[in-house]
């Protein structure tokens, strides 16, 4: 089945400091990418939406020169954590939709955890 | 704009009794449904979905859910929990037209605790 690869599953980072998030889909292309983040015991809030060759659509609220969004190709998008601060520690989830007949499915990397100390 | 509430944020049930998740969601237009479960530290697996047709939906690991109109409601259920199913439980709602760009709105997520 597709496979959304997400790295690290776990980062500890200082305050002040820059934090990658890599998700690459395996098997498929995905054109789009869906960026989430998680509080303790709280739903997944949407923060942005990456899409292959263009700029990323940041929900409302979200700082985009914080989390700063590329989608260098089909089967890459990172989320890079700039000047990080202890409230950024989340866990932070990437989904990618794939299609499937005529219906797009999702498919979720499997999260990552940011610490800021 | 959609939106999902699950009333329950935790669900606490015996070994081998039956459990439902409660689900209602709002929209102005027709919506995709699904359930998502959630163990410790990882990410979101796909339970079940209803996209159109036959309003009762099979998933894995023996639940189901029913997609109620009227009621505006997508309850999760199953007959007979086991302690592996303990993990929070997310309904999200897409608006219904199958395109790549759809956002998949969550719900606050339920906890089931099962207990032996």
């Amino acid at each position: 089945g597709a496979v959304v690869s997400q790295h690290p599953s776990r980062v500890i980072c200082k305050s002040g400091t820059s934090v990658k998030i890599e998700c690459r889909s395996l098997d498929f292309q995905a054109t789009t990418m869906f960026w989430y983040r998680q509080f303790p015991k709280q739903s997944l809030m949407l923060m942005a939406t990456s899409n292959e060759g263009s700029k990323a659509t940041y929900e409302q609220g979200v700082e985009k020169d914080k989390f700063l969004i590329n989608h260098a190709s089909l089967t890459l998008s990172t989320l890079t954590v700039t000047s990080a601060h202890p409230e950024d520690s989340s866990f932070y989830i990437c989904s990618a939709p794939r299609r499937t007949g005529s219906f797009y499915g999702y498919t979720f990397g499997s999260g990552t955890r940011l610490t800021v100390v | 704009a959609q939106s999902v509430t699950q009333l329950d944020s935790q669900v606490p049930v015996f070994e081998e009794a039956p459990v439902e998740l409660r689900c209602n969601y709002s929209s102005s237009v027709s919506v995709y449904l699904f359930w998502y479960v959630q163990y410790p530290n990882q990410g979101l697996q796909l339970l079940l979905k209803y996209l159109s047709g036959s309003t009762l939906v099979k998933g894995i690991n023996g639940f189901e859910a029913e997609f109620n109109k009227s009621q505006t409601s997508f309850h999760l259920r199953k007959p007979s929990v086991h302690i592996s199913d303990t993990a929070e439980y997310f309904c999200a709602v897409s608006e219904g037209y199958g395109g790549a760009t759809n956002k998949l709105i969550f719900g606050t997520g339920t906890l089931l605790a099962v207990q032996p």
